[in-house]
């Protein structure tokens, strides 16, 4: 089954500084990688896809995602944080069966500091 | 945005009641699921649809029922509601023409079961 883990419950940043949320993906076959956040009482929002290509996708909102095939991983990352980043980010992979539906991990909230 | 709408957006019940809850979009798109969010799970399919008529089964869908008479429409009943069947429900929809295309969410139904 595909599926992706997010190791890290809450990452906390102060304002300014570079970001990354962790992503780790296992999967057979080629990969089909994305990012959503969510804010308070909000559905997700799409922030990036990896599906091949270049192996650094840039997204929405200044995020980035770096995709890495030998360590199997696709993070997050923004190089300046803002307060308005804080929310809850979902890395998810889609599903080969099931009308390509996607898996997600569990989610990580990203707090960012003034 | 993406053309979504789910309602109710909250809603309390009791156990062994019956509940629906109604997907509506306004993109003609072909695909629509269901997922539910808990804490400490991300988001898990229900259900899903590939067309008018056309449903089948996720990863969690034991005393989940739907139907989509229309495109535009796809609802999600509970038959006898339970108290492990309280979450935040969101629906998603997806174009067709390639598989790789993201899902856009609605902004959730919270449902609680008492």
């Amino acid at each position: 089954a595909q599926s992706v883990a997010q190791p890290e419950d809450q990452v906390n940043v102060a304002e300014g500084n570079p970001l990354t949320v962790k992503c780790t993906y296992s999967v057979s076959g080629n990969p089909y990688l994305f990012w959503y956040v969510q804010y308070p009482n909000r559905g997700l929002q799409f922030l990036l896809k990896y599906i091949t290509g270049d192996n650094l996708v840039k997204g929405s909102y200044g995020f980035e995602a770096e995709f890495n095939k030998s360590q199997t991983s696709f993070h997050l990352k923004k190089p300046s944080a803002l307060v308005s980043d804080s929310a809850l980010y979902f890395c998810a992979v889609r599903d080969g069966n099931s009308g390509y539906a996607l898996n997600f991990g569990k989610g990580t909230s990203l707090l960012v500091t003034p | 945005d993406a053309g979504i709408t789910q309602s109710p957006r909250h809603k309390v019940t009791e156990t062994g009641t019956p509940v629906t809850l109604r997907c509506h979009q306004t993109e003609n798109h072909r695909y629509m699921y269901w997922y539910r969010q808990d804490p400490g799970h991300g988001l898990r399919l229900i259900h899903y649809s590939y067309g008018v008529k056309d449903t089948d089964k996720g990863e969690v869908s034991d005393g989940y029922s739907v139907s989509r008479s229309k495109t535009e429409d796809f609802l999600l009943t509970l038959e006898s509601a339970t108290s492990s069947q309280t979450s935040v429900y969101f629906c998603a929809i997806r174009g067709s023409g390639t598989e790789n295309q993201p899902q856009h969410f609605g902004d959730g139904t919270r449902l609680s079961i008492l």
